[in-house]
């Protein structure tokens, strides 16, 4: 019972660098999202793709790209890694975009310095 | 900009109190409302889902909705030192797929 697993669980990057965090849920769920959370300031959506073959963009997705690799799959990328993007991220999968509860991997408490 | 407020708190209980965590949104037309337990440095646990008017009750939990006010909060009965965590309050928005969060309540339960 996996459920929605996350890897790396930490990074640390340089400014510039690039890296892509990976995400797999195995739930059969449709839907899946990013979010990052900072201090004080709740989770922030990043994009998500409500099903498998569609992605849009969420609240704050400058800076980063997603795949919807296949149903179970859903990647985001950092092409050039900014001190900003220092955050907690997480992944969330929920079983139809509509009914919106969301099940949360573990994080990646991700650096840039 | 659709909106999710808390309070940051800390809110701080006796253990065996009720708890009592509250929450207003922007978006009128929402329909569906959440809440999520993140204990420190874990990720978020949904623990209630409501989406019509009134109290919705789970064990120790209860939540409620007033869709008129914009106001959904959150009671827990015989709070427990393991209920210390950051709730968060969450809102679908209307006709789409996003969820919008607050940034969390901090509850402490004192033993």
């Amino acid at each position: 019972n996996a459920g929605v697993t996350q890897t790396p669980k930490f990074q640390v990057l340089k400014t510039g660098q690039s890296m892509t965090l990976q995400c797999a849920q195995d739930m059969n769920h449709n839907s899946m999202y990013w979010y990052r959370q900072d201090p004080g300031m709740g989770l922030r959506l990043i994009y998500y793709s409500a099903s498998e073959g569609t992605t849009d963009k969420g609240e704050v997705p400058n800076g980063y790209n997603v795949s919807r690799l296949n149903k179970r799959e859903f990647s985001l990328r950092l092409e050039s890694a900014a001190p900003s993007q220092t955050s907690v991220y997480f992944c969330a999968s929920s079983e139809i975009a509509s009914v919106g509860e969301l099940f949360f991997g573990s994080g990646t408490q991700l650096s840039v310095l | 900009q659709k909106e999710v407020e808390q309070n940051s708190g800390p809110l701080s209980v006796p253990e065996g109190a009720i708890a009592s965590l509250n929450c207003t949104y922007s978006d009128r037309g929402s329909q569906s409302f959440f809440w999520y337990r993140q204990y420190s440095g874990k990720s978020p646990e949904l623990i209630m889902s409501i989406y019509s008017n009134g109290d919705k009750e789970d064990g120790r939990f209860t939540a409620q909705l007033n869709k008129a006010s914009q106001y959904v909060s959150l009671l827990i009965r015989d709070s427990q030192p393991s209920d210390s965590a950051t709730y968060l309050c969450a809102v679908k928005e209307t006709g789409g797929f996003k969820t919008i969060f607050g940034a969390g309540t901090r509850l402490f339960v004192k033993a």
